[in-house]
């Protein structure tokens, strides 16, 4: 595929549940970027990978919240205990490298309802 | 960290005339400025971007400037079309990192 793939596409689920979500960049692109947008609202970091380095997860809301990154490709966001504030779209992205020039592409994302 | 300001929040434009949306951003090591548009339940689409060392872009009836100075950058889109309609998103890089506007959602009136 050429773009960034993430899945699933929609995701229901009850508080108090644990969800992931998976994001594949596109290939040969290193650096990956989890983005939560509320409804009507910008985008907000939450973590930052780049090839093996440690991730930067300084965006990253409350300890509920983990991603991991395997094989410098694929990355999955875990969110624990879900909580209605939680609802959001879970934007993914990637770059080529953290180059000063390389722009962002973004995934469809994965719209999560918390009930 | 760095601090992205987005102005108007919504702009309503008859068909054929110009929208112009001004982003501020708070941190002068920001060095790189992309936008995207964003329809409704899509992918956020990067539509034009500018480096910190470029004044001005422009890419058909899509331009960007760039005040380093003053920090503020502005898009400009030109004979606007009902496609045109969109949420339109400003953002800054600082390193790896961007840091985005509230976005503006822009209405074309036919």
């Amino acid at each position: 595929g050429a773009g960034v793939s993430q899945s699933p596409s929609n995701k229901v689920t009850e508080k108090g549940k644990d969800v992931e979500l998976r994001c594949d960049p596109i290939s040969g692109h290193t650096a990956l970027y989890w983005y939560r947008q509320s409804l009507g609202q910008g985008l907000e970091f939450l973590i930052y990978f780049q090839g093996n380095s440690a991730p930067d997860k300084s965006g990253l809301p409350s300890d509920r919240f983990s991603a991991e990154r395997t094989g410098g490709s694929v990355s999955t966001l875990t969110i624990q205990r879900t909580q209605q504030e939680d609802s959001a779209v879970y934007l993914c992205a990637s770059s080529m490298d953290r180059g000063l020039w390389q722009p962002q592409h973004f995934g469809d994302g994965t719209r999560l309802s918390i009930l | 960290g760095e601090n992205v300001e987005q102005h108007p929040s919504t702009l309503s434009v008859q068909e054929g005339d110009s929208a112009v949306i001004k982003c501020t951003y708070s941190d002068s090591a920001s060095n790189y400025f992309p936008w995207y548009k964003q329809e409704l339940g899509k992918r956020p689409q990067l539509i034009i971007d500018i480096r910190s060392n470029v004044g001005e872009k422009k890419d058909q009836r899509i331009a960007v400037t760039l005040n380093k100075t003053a920090k503020h950058f502005s898009l400009h889109i030109t004979e606007t079309q009902p496609e045109d309609s969109a949420v339109y998103f400003c953002a800054a890089r600082n390193d790896y990192k961007l840091s985005f506007g509230a976005g503006t959602t822009v209405t074309v009136r036919a």
